[in-house]
């Protein structure tokens, strides 16, 4: 087990420039989740997948965040057309199939937008 | 957006002290989480407490539920300096729906 994976670590963007985020997920855990962290605030939720199937996304996700997961077993986050506002720890999340589970984090993905 | 709010939002004890953080939430819930998250990491999973069960003990750590109050209390008895971090509540909701919603967290700091 080796625990949930993400890359890259950190990210410098210019403003208007598209980035992919990448998330191993512990590799028996079927559910998969997205989380954005903002300085000082708590994780707010963006995506849920089961398997290969995207169940559940938030108001926060515009059309410029488009996340997938082919076959069940990776995961991408992109954002396209990046703006300040996108700066943020995203942070990639999974669990087994338990009704209630707790949640295995990565370290995340940190995302400056210049 | 946030389920609910956690007070204070900063503690800062000595070393040996014990350390309360308080989380209230805003709907039903199935169960509540604890996370920690050290600075610029990914977060840990502490304890879980279902909605039928009051009390809960892990090793320095009790958590108590008051689900009528819809109020969560954390207790890290006879704390240390690696316990700096930030907690977190987080709420399953009933029903079984498939997301955990987090609050705003507490950063604790405990000093030699």
């Amino acid at each position: 087990d080796t625990g949930v994976s993400q890359n890259p670590r950190h990210k410098i963007t210019k403003r208007g420039q598209n980035v992919t985020f990448r998330c191993d997920p512990i590799s028996e855990h079927n559910r998969l989740y997205w989380y954005r962290q903002t300085l000082g605030q708590g994780p707010e939720f963006l995506t849920y997948f089961q398997n290969e199937a995207q169940l559940e996304k938030s108001r926060l996700l515009s059309d410029r965040f488009s996340a997938e997961r082919p076959k069940g077993s990776f995961s991408t986050l992109e954002i396209q057309r990046t703006e300040q506002g996108d700066s943020a720890m995203y942070l990639c999340a999974s669990r087994d199939d338990g009704y209630t589970g707790e949640l295995f984090f990565g370290e995340g993905s940190r995302l400056t937008v210049l | 957006s946030q389920q609910g709010e956690e007070d204070p939002q900063a503690l800062s004890i000595q070393e040996g002290e014990n350390a309360t953080m308080n989380c209230s939430y805003k709907t039903s819930i199935n169960n509540l989480q604890w996370y920690r998250q050290n600075s610029g990491r990914g977060l840990v999973h502490l304890i879980l407490i279902r909605s039928n069960e009051r009390e809960k003990h892990s090793g320095r750590l009790r958590v108590t539920l008051d689900t009528s109050k819809k109020s969560s209390s954390l207790l890290i008895t006879a704390s240390r300096a690696a316990d700096t971090a930030s907690y977190f509540c987080a709420t399953a909701p009933s029903g079984g729906g498939n997301k955990l919603t987090f609050g705003t967290g507490t950063q604790l700091k405990v000093e030699l």
